[in-house]
Order: C-alpha cells, then sequence, then structure tokens
C-alpha cells in the first residue's frame, strides 16, 4: 500500500539556519504530493502542494519539489524564523482513492533565537 | 468561511462515560475525516465519508467507537464506553472532490480519559 517516510526528529535549528526535511514516498501511479504543518494547540493546515512530477510547491519561503525519480518531496526554507517551529507532516493522495491522504509520521522543528 | 468547527475543544470525562464529539465540515466540502493523534501513535485516520456515506472506517479501533453523518454540515464521533487509552486529540477534516485533494482541519477536540 502507500506510504509516506519522514526523518525522525526532532530537528533543532539556530534562527536564520537551512532547513531541508526529507519525505519520501510509496504509491502505484502518480500521486499528488503535500506539506501540512501543525503549530502547537492547533489543526493541520496546508503548507504547500504539487500535483506531478517536477512541480515545485511553494509558500511562505518554503519550498519542494515532486521528484518523481527519486520518489521524494523534500521540504526546504533558507532562513528560519522561530515562528516556523511546529511539526511538519508530509502527505500523497493516491488517485482513485477519493480524497483520502497517506500522512508520514510528522517532523518536529524548533528553532532557537 | 468559519473553516471546520469541532466542539467540545476540551472534555475530560470518567472511565466508562459515553463521549461525543462533534465536526461542523466547510459548506460545500464533499468530505469529511475523523483522525486521532496521540504521541505513541501519531496521525490515525479513524473513518470518512463522501457525500454523508462512511466510505472507509477500517481504521476505527474497536466497536466502542462510532461514526454518524446525518447531513451534509454536521458529524459526529461517539466513544461509549471510554477507556483511558482513548485519550487524545481528535481531529475532522473536510474536503472537496474538485479541490485537489485539500483537506482542511479544525482545531481539535482534546479528550481526556481519567
Amino acid at each position: 500500500g502507500d506510504s509516506v517516510t519522514q526523518m525522525e526528529g526532532p530537528v533543532t535549528l539556530s534562527e536564520e539556519a537551512f532547513l531541508t526535511i526529507n519525505c519520501t514516498y510509496t504509491a502505484t501511479g502518480y500521486p499528488s504530493l503535500f506539506w501540512y504543518v501543525q503549530y502547537p494547540g492547533e489543526g493541520l493546515q496546508l503548507l504547500l502542494k504539487a500535483t506531478k512530477a517536477d512541480d515545485k510547491g511553494s509558500n511562505k519561503g518554503f519550498e519542494a519539489t515532486y521528484r518523481k525519480e527519486t520518489t521524494s518531496f523534500h521540504l526546504e526554507k533558507g532562513s528560519v524564523q522561530v515562528s516556523d517551529s511546529a511539526v511538519y507532516f508530509c502527505a500523497l493522495s493516491a488517485k482513485n482513492a477519493g480524497n483520502m491522504l497517506t500522512f508520514g509520521g510528522g517532523t518536529r522543528l524548533m528553532v532557537k533565537p | 468561511d468559519a473553516g471546520v468547527i469541532q466542539s467540545p475543544r476540551h472534555e475530560v470525562t470518567e472511565m466508562g462515560q459515553e463521549v461525543t464529539l462533534r465536526c461542523k465540515p466547510i459548506s460545500g466540502h464533499d468530505y469529511l475525516f475523523w483522525y486521532r493523534q496521540t504521541m505513541m501513535r501519531g496521525l490515525e485516520l479513524l473513518i470518512y465519508f463522501n457525500n454523508n456515506v462512511p466510505i472507509d472506517d477500517s481504521g476505527m479501533p474497536e466497536d466502542r467507537f462510532s461514526a454518524k453523518m446525518p447531513n451534509a454540515s454536521f458529524s459526529t464521533l461517539k466513544i461509549q464506553p471510554s477507556e483511558p487509552r482513548d485519550s487524545a486529540v481528535y481531529f475532522c477534516a473536510s474536503s472537496s472532490s474538485g479541490s485537489s485533494y485539500e483537506q482542511y482541519f479544525g482545531p481539535g477536540t482534546r479528550l481526556t480519559v481519567t
């Protein structure tokens, strides 16, 4: 079945450091890929998405590129802020699966001033 | 739009009691999802509905859990009887079949069973 694997956290960075959170997936066909973010005490919210190979999703300085050849969708940001501290979830939606999403385990990011 | 609305935001109950969690999806959305989040197990899909019909309930832990969607604007998740291991944050999410699969999450209900 479909699955998403994320790097284990927590990831601890200093403010203005470069961020990479790795995400790889296993799915039949060509799924849509997502990054969701969960701030403390809140629900998940969509950060960015890509619907086909080589698409780059971007939002709030975060970017991720859909790499079919490596089945990856790594999240990057050039300069993190304390306010980026949150849990980040990679997810996929396979075709013919309704609107169901398969989530990774989540990666906690802590940014220190 | 008000987003997905969940109530209550916090619930504390004693073991053996019935608990009902409520969700109002975004108007016009035809999919509704119930998730449970714990430190140990992460985010788990419990059940989802399409056009008010349950499509996949394979994630429902056991018969103590039940979910209904009587109309397009309301869903409930009931636990009867509740147990301490049911303590978790329960999220409701909704989406539209025309939205490239994007799900919108509610703020969650934090359930504590003592």
